[in-house]
């Protein structure tokens, strides 16, 4: 079985500061990891994934993860936030056998102040 | 391209009261979902379907029907809705190709009260 934990349903940070939203999952099968971004009364959007490869992975809008196995985590940075990246973020998983099925974290939603 | 478009975008049903979800992409996608969200729990998957002609539960499949109706096409039933199913729905499909069929692209969802 696989799961996701975000830790924090919510991050507040200030206009410029660093982001970063942390994940950790459990997978017993090599995982592929996701990070979606949901602004209000939309849909969720495709950040960015990793399957194999570079462990160190870049998405849209500035922001990039770091798959790191020795510590089943991926964690979603940003160097400098701005007020758009105001929204609600989930971090997902599912593997190479099981691709029908994403299991999604609780999310933690992501304020900036000015 | 319209992506993954959803109907109703609101609805309010009363206790018992049965409707139809509709969900539709322009992908030439395989697989297509159903899922509800709710605050503090993330998405759970209701459905999903790999390919046209198949379907499959998910985490959360009671009190639900779907029909895949063709490629383009995954619909979501509740034939007599319960208070507990007062949520936020999204359809999402996923994508062709071994690099891409793990990305999921969603509807701009569907608000039920049930009341």
């Amino acid at each position: 079985a696989q799961s996701v934990t975000q830790l924090g349903s919510h991050v507040s940070v200030s206009e410029g500061a660093l982001v970063l939203l942390r994940c950790n999952y459990s997978s017993s099968v090599p995982p592929y990891l996701f990070w979606y971004v949901q602004y209000p009364n939309q849909g969720l959007q495709l950040l960015l994934k990793y399957t194999t490869g570079a462990t160190l992975v870049k998405g849209i809008n500035g922001f990039e993860a770091e798959f790191k196995k020795s510590e089943t985590s991926f964690h979603l940075t940003k160097p400098s936030a701005h007020m758009s990246d105001a929204a609600e973020y989930f971090c997902a998983v599912t593997s190479y056998s099981s691709a029908s099925k994403i299991i999604f974290g609780s999310g933690t939603r992501l304020s900036i102040r000015p | 391209n319209a992506g993954v478009t959803q109907t109703p975008k609101f609805q309010v049903l009363k206790t018992g009261q049965s409707m139809t979800l509709q969900c539709a992409q322009d992908m030439n996608h395989n697989s297509m979902y159903w899922y509800r969200q709710d605050p503090g729990m993330g998405l759970r998957l209701i459905y999903y379907s790999a390919s046209e002609g198949t379907t499959d539960k998910g985490e959360v499949p009671n009190g639900y029907n779907v029909s895949r109706l063709n490629k383009r096409e995954f619909s979501l039933r509740l034939e007599s809705a319960a208070p507990s199913q007062t949520s936020v729905y999204f359809c999402a499909s996923s994508g062709l190709g071994r690099d891409h069929r793990y990305e999921q692209y969603f509807g701009p969802g569907t608000r039920l009260t049930v009341t």
